[in-house]
């Protein structure tokens, strides 16, 4: 069984703090995924990375970055947190862009 | 882009009736459609997916449609039970899956 492992359940920052949410997944997928997940908005795509050292942006980029050094290891980086980054962060993989996904728990980011 | 379109956003049914959720999507090289379901607190997890050169696929008591003329796929879940209330997401790909808003069904014993 695929795992995703997110490194925090919840996290509470402070607005202008420099945040990094981990996921790494532990069955060589090559594709990975950062999605954020608000009431009433779904899922909504933030970065993708089909590649070691490869990012794509996605639906709603701005104030996020990434970092794939590692093929198993996808990092979200939120350079100066905001309240409105407040949210629920899903990351997900791939064995290929036309596979289903494997998502992990989810971090609960509160910025304050 | 794609855009997917999914209603109801809830649903109420009583338990061992049926339950149906409609997705509609935009781009027609769209070509595999995957159902999530989300439990309240866990993550969303894969119960059921359909290509586009497939008209229907079932799994016991969940079925997939998709009409590729019209661009809309559904999910059809027979003798609903209280394990099946969640929310459902839909989902369409080209390139990265893009996915409706989620249907929060409960299912009432």
């Amino acid at each position: 069984d695929v795992k995703v492992t997110q490194s925090s359940r919840y996290l509470v920052k402070r607005t202008g703090e420099k945040v990094f949410l981990e996921c790494v997944q532990d069955m060589d997928h090559e594709n990975m995924f950062w999605y954020r997940q608000d009431p009433g908005l779904g899922l909504r795509l933030i970065y993708f990375s089909y590649d070691v050292k490869m990012k794509e942006k996605g639906d709603i980029p701005e104030g996020y970055s990434v970092s794939r050094e590692k093929k198993e290891r996808f990092s979200l980086i939120l350079e100066s947190a905001s309240t409105n980054q407040t949210s629920m962060y899903l990351c997900a993989s791939s064995l290929a862009m036309s596979n289903g996904y494997t998502f992990g728990s989810g971090t609960r980011l509160t910025v304050v | 882009g794609e855009n997917v379109e999914q209603h109801p956003s809830t649903l109420s049914v009583q338990e061992g009736d049926s339950a149906v959720i409609k997705c509609t999507y935009s781009d027609s090289a769209s070509n595999y459609f995957p159902w999530y379901k989300q439990e309240l607190g866990k993550r969303p997890q894969l119960i059921i997916d359909i290509r586009s050169n497939v008209g229907e696929k079932k799994d016991q008591r969940i079925a997939v449609t998709l009409n590729k003329t019209a661009k809309h796929f559904s999910l059809h879940i027979t003798e609903t039970q209280p394990e099946d209330s969640a929310v459902y997401f839909c989902a369409a790909r080209n390139t990265p899956l893009v996915f409706g808003k989620g249907t929060r069904l409960s299912v009432i014993a």
